[in-house]
């Protein structure tokens, strides 16, 4: 256990529609970094907030963006789904912004959009 | 878009057998890092090598990293049916917040 958790496990959308998930981060981490995994494949990152601000995105378009709060949680909102963004979705914290940092991830919230 | 590319994708052994898993990248990096994912799971961080390193131990595991390949593997020694999983790479690729993973290795360890 990493004592980072993800709500919900599991979802199911329909194409069009609009999804929020969140990440409670580990005690003392700063820093909260979400992934996009499909089936098969490797992590891709979205994007990681490091003391409330964005410190990085990956090639993902505009419609999925995110919030860090005071309390280092965070959330990830997709807009308008499309069936592509079907996905484990999974958020890591860690204690600081810098790649050395061990990252340390949730379960991941299983996303199906149909 | 994946960095790099593990081999193989998939592997089959017995326990009590050595397991090795190759990783290729692209880009010049800063440390390159091994995580491990049960069943499509979180990810667990295994080990971190950094670029001016060339091998690294922990445990049963042993890493290497040649950076004028732009190649890393990783070794588990004595597997056990608990190593069953899927594998990963992942450089930073110079950038300091993002990581960037490999397709994975499919590891089996049988009884």
């Amino acid at each position: 256990e990493t004592g980072v958790t993800q709500s919900p496990t599991h979802l199911i959308k329909t194409r069009g529609q609009q999804v929020t998930l969140r990440c409670s981060s580990q005690s003392g981490h700063n820093t909260v970094s979400w992934y996009q995994q499909a089936l098969g494949q490797g992590p891709q990152f979205i994007f990681q907030y490091y003391r409330e601000e964005e410190n990085g995105r990956g090639n993902f378009p505009p419609r999925f963006s995110g919030l860090q709060f005071p309390n280092y949680s965070s959330e990830l909102n997709v807009n308008a789904l499309e069936l592509d963004d079907s996905a484990l979705y999974l958020c890591a914290s860690s204690s600081g912004g810098r790649s050395t940092d061990t990252q340390y991830f949730g379960p991941g919230t299983r996303l199906t959009v149909l | 878009s994946q960095q790099g590319e593990e081999d193989p994708q998939a592997l089959s052994i017995q326990e009590g057998e050595n397991a090795t898993m190759n990783c290729s990248y692209k880009t010049s990096i800063n440390n390159l890092q091994w995580y491990r994912q049960n069943s499509g799971r979180g990810l667990v961080h295994l080990i971190l090598i950094r670029s001016n390193e060339r091998e690294k131990h922990s445990g049963r595991l042993r890493v290497t990293l040649d950076t004028s390949k732009k190649s890393s593997s990783l070794l588990i020694t004595a597997s056990r049916a608990a190593d069953t999983a899927s594998y990963f790479c992942a450089t930073d690729g110079g950038t300091a917040s993002k990581l960037t993973f490999g397709t994975g290795t499919r590891l089996q360890v049988t009884l």
